[in-house]
């Protein structure tokens, strides 16, 4: 099946500095999405990517779609106390004449010191 | 607040109950899903519905499982004689048909098999 590898799967850093994190798939989709989550909440949605290379920004986040479609990064800039949390990459697939899925990376657990 | 809605938030019961959950989407969301989510992993799809209509099961979905949406509204999952093995937080998710890949997410219900 689809698989999401998303890295990296922690980070420590200080407020004020810039976060990178990633997702490949050994398939193709046709969106992808970042969501963040907060312990005992669902995922927030963040940014939506319809088209390969295309970057989008939503404030302090920029994410892309990688050409290939198999890919796709997100960046946060200048940390706050309140970017903790995990991020998610999902990638969206249409199966057939109904399927209708996200597939979800395993997460980036982000820690921002004070 | 008009984001999806999900009753229980905790739900804690002995193995070889029932347990079942609700889901009220965003009111005009024709679609609707559900996924399951374990500590350290990322969402995993159960299904979906398009209005009254199921029109996805994933192989997670086992026998003990069943979902409904009798009136396109609210749904329904249910787990019989569950399993410790069944323990996660249940995500429900809506979205339009038109605009499928945005999904949004409810706060989920956790699920402690005891």
């Amino acid at each position: 099946g689809q698989q999401l590898n998303q890295s990296p799967q922690s980070m420590f850093i200080q407020e004020g500095e810039d976060v990178s994190m990633n997702c490949t798939s050994s398939s193709i989709f046709n969106t992808w999405l970042w969501y963040k989550q907060d312990p005992g909440e669902g995922p927030v949605l963040l940014i939506a990517l319809y088209k390969a290379g295309e970057l989008t920004s939503n404030g302090r986040l920029t994410a892309q779609f990688g050409i290939t479609r198999k890919d796709s990064f997100l960046n946060i800039s200048a940390s706050i106390p309140s970017d903790v949390g995990i991020y998610f990459c999902a990638g969206h697939t249409i199966s057939g004449e109904s399927g209708s899925r996200l597939t979800f990376g395993e997460g980036t657990q982000l820690t921002v010191n004070p | 607040d008009t984001g999806v809605s999900q009753d229980p938030r905790h739900k804690i019961t002995k193995r070889g109950q029932n347990v079942t959950f609700r889901c009220d989407p965003i009111s005009e969301h024709n679609r609707l899903y559900w996924y399951r989510q374990t500590l350290g992993q990322g969402p995993e799809f159960l299904t979906y519905f398009q209005n009254e209509a199921q029109l996805e099961k994933s192989r997670l979905l086992s026998d003990r499982f069943s979902a409904e949406r009798p009136k396109g509204s609210f749904s329904t999952l249910e787990i019989q004689r569950t399993e410790q093995g069944d323990s996660a937080m249940y995500l429900c998710a809506s979205s339009l048909r038109s605009r499928t890949r945005e999904a949004f997410f409810g706060q989920g219900t956790r699920l402690t098999v005891v």
